[in-house]
């Protein structure tokens, strides 16, 4: 079993549309990474967070320590939202290596 | 602009033959990291250093080396040695400390292997 599990691998959606993706771990972690691929293949980090909520512009992250889950949501979805989602964790006491969940690809079609 | 370049974007090369993948950044960051990515599968940590003439193996090290001979640049060679070179390579830094710090990454190098 992976360590960082993601649903669902594969997500269509209609433009205006809320979107939520789920990340669910099985270590202890010290911060959660959500990350964004496009198809060139460019990655981008949108979020790392350690408890609570954060928000960013139509994106928001949050995570349950208690529960070892996560969501990133995306409000009025756009087909520039589409894209590879990826979770990642920092594991406790670990080094700075992250451990990646396989990603969610989302399209938002027009 | 500050950020991570990896070169070159292409590769293409023949069974058997050693090719050095290029990672520079300038942002200052003491760690660096090496990732493949295969369809399907999450990103992979092949080797990682956290300061100068140091580094580490990751999950995936087997025919694979690196080295740190500056703080900018970190360069991957792919040796003959490594059964299925063949992927999305992907360079990443980070600051360093207690904290958990973001990771920033290249555009990556596509290697093709025939």
């Amino acid at each position: 079993k992976n360590e960082v599990e993601q649903s669902p691998q594969n997500l269509t959606a209609q433009e205006g549309e809320f979107i939520t993706i789920n990340c669910s771990y099985s270590v202890g972690i010290s911060a959660l990474h959500w990350l964004q691929q496009h198809p060139g293949g460019g990655i981008v980090s949108l979020f790392m967070l350690s408890s609570g909520k954060k928000k960013h512009g139509r994106l928001i992250a949050t995570i349950n320590i208690q529960e070892k889950h996560s969501s990133l949501h995306i409000t009025a979805s756009h087909p520039r939202d589409s894209a590879v989602y990826i979770c990642a964790v920092r594991i406790q006491g670990g080094s700075e290596k992250l451990v990646f969940g396989k990603g969610t690809k989302l399209t938002v079609n027009p | 602009d500050g950020g991570i370049t990896q070169s070159p974007k292409y590769l293409f090369r023949k069974e058997g033959q050693n090719v050095t993948l290029s990672c520079e950044q300038n942002l200052n960051h003491d760690a660096m990291y090496w990732y493949r990515q295969d369809p399907g599968q999450g990103l992979r940590l092949i080797y990682y250093s956290q300061i100068v003439n140091d580094f580490q193996k990751g999950d995936i090290a087997e025919g694979y080396s690196v080295s740190r001979e500056k703080k900018e640049s970190f360069p991957l060679t792919v040796t003959s040695a490594q059964k299925n070179p063949t992927a999305f390579y992907l360079c990443a830094s980070s600051r360093v400390g207690i904290l958990s710090y973001e990771q920033y990454f290249g555009p990556g190098t596509r290697l093709t292997v025939t």
